[in-house]
């Protein structure tokens, strides 16, 4: 079965410096990658998503992320955080195309 | 633009009664799902439909069925419920079982087992 590693349970960070979110995942073949994000007792809300185009990916409020195949890796990064994007974001790959499987996720803090 | 939407948000139930948690969604997709979040774990799959009148078992089924009652519609029931299925349950649609393809989620039923 495919897997999604993330790498950091929690991070935290000050509002107005960088984030960085970290996600690899198992290697038979590329994957479509994603990343979601929920906010506290919320459903979650599609960020950002990879399909073989181009490596680096634009997504929602100021977030992107990179593809690097040989590193097997998916990070997601801001340069700037902001007190709304705490909350709680999951890597997800494709399975076969049939169904997903999501990493464990990582709680984002930001510190005033 | 409902998208997908869940019912109950929330329900307690009794060790060994039943219950159905109700999906339908409004994007004509044609792959639905449901997962189960629990702390530290994820996202878990319990059950996907492909398309209309196909089901298949997911990473964690035991304990569960479901039913593809429609284009829109995809209900999980719960025949005797357990503690161990206390969890936040997740519906999701996509539009295909394919690479691309991208899921929706439904806002969650968190349902307490005691």
């Amino acid at each position: 079965a495919q897997s999604v590693t993330q790498l950091d349970s929690h991070v935290s960070v000050s509002e107005g410096t960088p984030v960085l979110l970290r996600c690899n995942y198992s290697s038979s073949y590329s994957p479509s990658l994603f990343w979601y994000v929920q906010h506290p007792n919320k459903g979650l809300q599609l960020l950002l998503k990879y399909t073989s185009a181009a490596t680096l990916v634009k997504g929602i409020n100021g977030f992107e992320a990179e593809f690097k195949k040989s590193e097997t890796s998916f990070h997601l990064t801001k340069p700037s955080a902001h007190m709304s994007d705490a909350a709680e974001y999951f890597c997800v790959r494709d399975n076969y195309g049939q169904n997903f499987v999501f990493g464990p996720g990582t709680r984002l803090s930001v510190l005033p | 633009n409902a998208g997908v939407t869940q019912t109950p948000k929330f329900q307690v139930l009794k060790t060994g009664q039943s219950m159905t948690l109700q999906c339908a969604q409004d994007m004509n997709h044609n792959s639905m799902y449901w997962y189960r979040q629990d702390p530290g774990m994820g996202l878990r799959l319990i059950y996907y439909s492909a398309s209309e009148g196909t089901t298949d078992k997911g990473e964690v089924p035991n304990g569960y069925n479901v039913s593809r009652l429609n284009k829109r519609e995809f209900s999980l029931r719960l025949e005797s419920a357990a503690p161990s299925q206390t969890s936040v349950y997740f519906c999701a649609s996509g539009t295909g079982t394919h690479s691309g393809n991208t899921i929706y989620f439904g806002e969650g039923s968190w349902l307490t087992v005691v």
